[in-house]
């Protein structure tokens, strides 16, 4: 079954910390990955997109990474900011149809 | 560009009530995606279209939800009657088909609206 798991579902952490979220999906066949962030009350934007040639990527803070052999992608944050509270969701795109498989998001909480 | 623009942003109708959310995507993509979002089941894809034409309606709940592309540049949902269960945050989205000498060929980002909420009551 195609699924894609986001863990943790949760998150809180003080301003200026660094934080990992992590993405395992069982999609197959693999296109892509798309990490998106959804600020309160908007529609999900994307931050960053993986294939499967390519093991790390950076925009700006946030660098993605992705292990295609284990099936799993990480979202870096460096030197959170408040701004950077929001959900982030994990989007695997696969086939030639490109189904887009979402996973349910990590809720980060940035305090002062 | 404007982005993906739908309307209304809230929505609080009663029970039985006919409800219609609208979407215009961005000009130029040539896909268009209705997703339903909940705190229990996160984003939900109910519908998605290709140049106008509905490709996939297997997430659509029950024959209460249709949806309908008239051209391009317009999308509706529709639901009809509303139950109170439908109370959600709905999302619209749209895409574009790069080429083949694109590096990153497939489908674009999801491109969101900001959703319109919708209480059932």
């Amino acid at each position: 079954k195609n699924q894609v798991e986001q863990s943790p579902q949760s998150l809180i952490i003080l301003e200026g910390k660094n934080c990992t979220l992590q993405c395992n999906y069982t999609v197959s066949p693999f296109s892509n990955l798309r990490w998106y962030k959804q600020d309160t009350g908007r529609g999900p934007v994307s931050l960053t997109i993986m294939t499967f040639s390519e093991n790390t990527k950076s925009n700006g803070r946030y660098t993605a990474t992705l292990d295609a052999d284990t099936k799993q992608s990480s979202l870096h944050i460096t030197a959170s900011q408040l701004s950077d509270s929001a959900s982030y969701i994990c989007v695997v795109t696969s086939g030639a149809r490109n189904q887009f498989y979402f996973g349910t998001g990590t809720s980060l909480t940035v305090i002062p | 560009d404007a982005g993906v623009i739908q309307s209304p942003r809230h929505e609080v109708t009663e029970m039985g009530q006919e409800v219609t959310l609208r979407c215009k995507p961005i000009s130029g993509h040539d896909y268009l995606f209705w997703y339903r979002q909940t705190m229990m089941r996160g984003l939900e894809l109910l519908i998605y279209f290709n140049n106008n034409v509905p490709i996939d309606d297997s997430g659509m709940p029950e024959d209460r939800f249709s949806a309908k592309m008239p051209n391009a540049s317009f999308s509706t949902l529709k639901i009809q009657p509303s139950e109170p269960r439908d109370s959600a945050v709905y999302f619209c989205a749209s895409s574009y088909t790069r080429t083949v000498y694109h590096l990153y060929r497939g489908q674009s980002p999801l491109h969101f609206g900001n959703g319109t909420r919708l209480t059932v009551t």
